[in-house]
């Protein structure tokens, strides 16, 4: 199976502050890579996908990018209803995999 | 306006059964492909399994496989888990989830069902 590892598990950041949380992929995955928000008591909203491609009324500030095996989810500037825990999804073969998530909170 | 809405959830003894359904809405069922994702608690999010458009093709985590059976009624709009011989470690909440048309990600999510799996 995929494994899909997220960095840092959990973290802390100022209002404005650019944020970059990564994937990183077992095995090579293409762009079938997806980013989550999920905040408690709500469904997960999707963010990014094929790697780069921002989601249908995700805001301009969140940016997806592709190295190699390495994903990122970028903010530009953090607002404070971005606090959540991210998740990465592969879509390359199944099993579906997630990363184990990122939480972000606002210091 | 796309919905899913998810029911069937509740408190089920472990080695019994339940049916999960996921009632969709404001989109044309039968062009989507489905899944089910669940969140155990304080844990993160797993991908359950998932369906065709016509439901011949399904998938599964291996350790659901042989225990838990998605399907699909084209005419009724509606996705199903059927969950048999339930374990502890099946407590959850489960999400249904459409697969975009032509991209793949899970583009719109169902609010989630809760099972919970004791004695």
């Amino acid at each position: 199976d995929i494994q899909l590892t997220q960095s840092p598990s959990s973290m802390s950041a100022s209002l404005g502050d650019r944020v970059s949380l990564t994937c990183q992929s077992s095995q090579g995955i293409g762009n079938y890579l997806s980013w989550y928000q999920h905040k408690p008591g709500k469904p997960p909203k999707p963010m990014i996908y094929y790697a780069t491609n921002l989601a249908d009324g995700v805001p301009s500030r969140f940016s997806g990018s592709r190295s190699g095996s390495d994903y990122s989810l970028t903010i530009s500037s953090l607002e404070s209803e971005d606090t959540a825990i991210y998740y990465c999804l592969q879509y390359d073969e199944y099993p579906l995999t997630f990363g184990s998530g990122t939480k972000l909170e606002i210091k | 306006e796309v919905q899913l809405v998810e029911s069937g959830g509740g408190l089920v003894q472990p080695g019994r059964s339940l049916k999960l359904s996921c009632a969709a809405s404001g989109f044309t069922f039968s062009n989507y492909g489905m899944a089910w994702v669940c969140q155990a608690p304080t844990k993160g999010l797993e991908w359950v399994a998932s369906i065709s458009t016509g439901g011949g093709n399904t998938y599964y985590r291996d350790s659901v496989k042989g225990r838990f059976t998605i399907s699909r009624d084209n005419a009724k709009n509606t996705l199903y888990l059927q969950m048999d011989s339930l374990r502890s470690e099946d407590t959850a909440t489960y999400y249904c989830a459409r697969l975009n048309l032509g991209a793949d990600y899970f583009d719109y999510w169902g609010q989630g069902v809760m099972v919970t799996v004791s004695s």
